[in-house]
């Protein structure tokens, strides 16, 4: 089975904190992406990547940043975490593209910033 | 970007009746559709993907119908049972392209 793995379930962090969520998987997949759920709004994009050390914005990147050092490593980082950052962020990761080419997720990260 | 959009934020059905889930995509060169369950507390999971040279697939106990001249997708689940009730999310992407867009989701909520 694939397997996304993301390192925490629940995270509590302070205002203006450095925030890392990590996220591993093992399908040698070319694809890894990191969204933001909350309620009302879905699943919304933050960053992908295509390939080691390739990124690419998603459609709120704000706040964000992202690093592929490896190809079964995503990492997402809050640069100064703030309170409307607080939401469930899910990663993924799928193959490069084609048909059967569904995202599997990991079991998210809850962050908390107070 | 994209918009995928539900019907209806909630769905109430009786445990045995069959459970229909709409989804609206707004891309019409979108070529590939995938229905996700997420259960509380975890992340989405893959239920059944459609190409767009389909009409109709089906799972087990589950059918996912393809409209492409409205641009509508609905997941139908059949003798809906309570480890059913989940928020459903429909997805659209482009065989070439490696962005998945989601819809809002909707919470089906199956009653004993």
């Amino acid at each position: 089975d694939v397997k996304v793995t993301q390192s925490s379930r629940y995270l509590v962090k302070r205002t203006g904190e450095k925030v890392f969520l990590e996220c591993v998987q093992d399908m040698d997949h070319e694809n890894m992406f990191w969204y933001r759920q909350d309620p009302g709004l879905g699943l919304r994009l933050i960053y992908f990547s295509y390939d080691v050390k390739m990124k690419e914005k998603g459609d709120i990147p704000e706040g964000y940043s992202v690093s592929r050092e490896k190809k079964e490593r995503f990492s997402l980082i809050l640069e100064s975490a703030s309170t409307n950052q607080t939401s469930m962020y899910l990663c993924a990761s799928s193959l490069l593209q084609g048909w059967g080419t569904e995202a599997f997720f990991g079991q998210g990260t809850r962050l908390t910033v107070v | 970007g994209e918009s995928v959009g539900l019907h209806l934020p909630t769905l109430s059905v009786q445990e045995g009746d069959n459970s229909i889930i709409n989804c609206a995509y707004s891309n019409s060169a979108s070529d590939y559709f995938i229905w996700y369950k997420q259960e509380s507390g975890k992340g989405p999971q893959f239920i059944i993907d459609i190409r767009s040279n389909m009409d109709k697939r089906q799972g087990q106990r589950v059918t996912v119908l393809l409209n492409k001249t409205v641009k509508h997708l609905s997941l139908q689940i059949a003798a809906t049972q309570p480890g059913d009730s989940a928020v459903y999310f429909c997805a659209e992407t482009l065989n070439t392209g490696n962005q998945f867009y989601f819809g809002t989701g909707t919470s089906l909520t199956v009653i004993p």
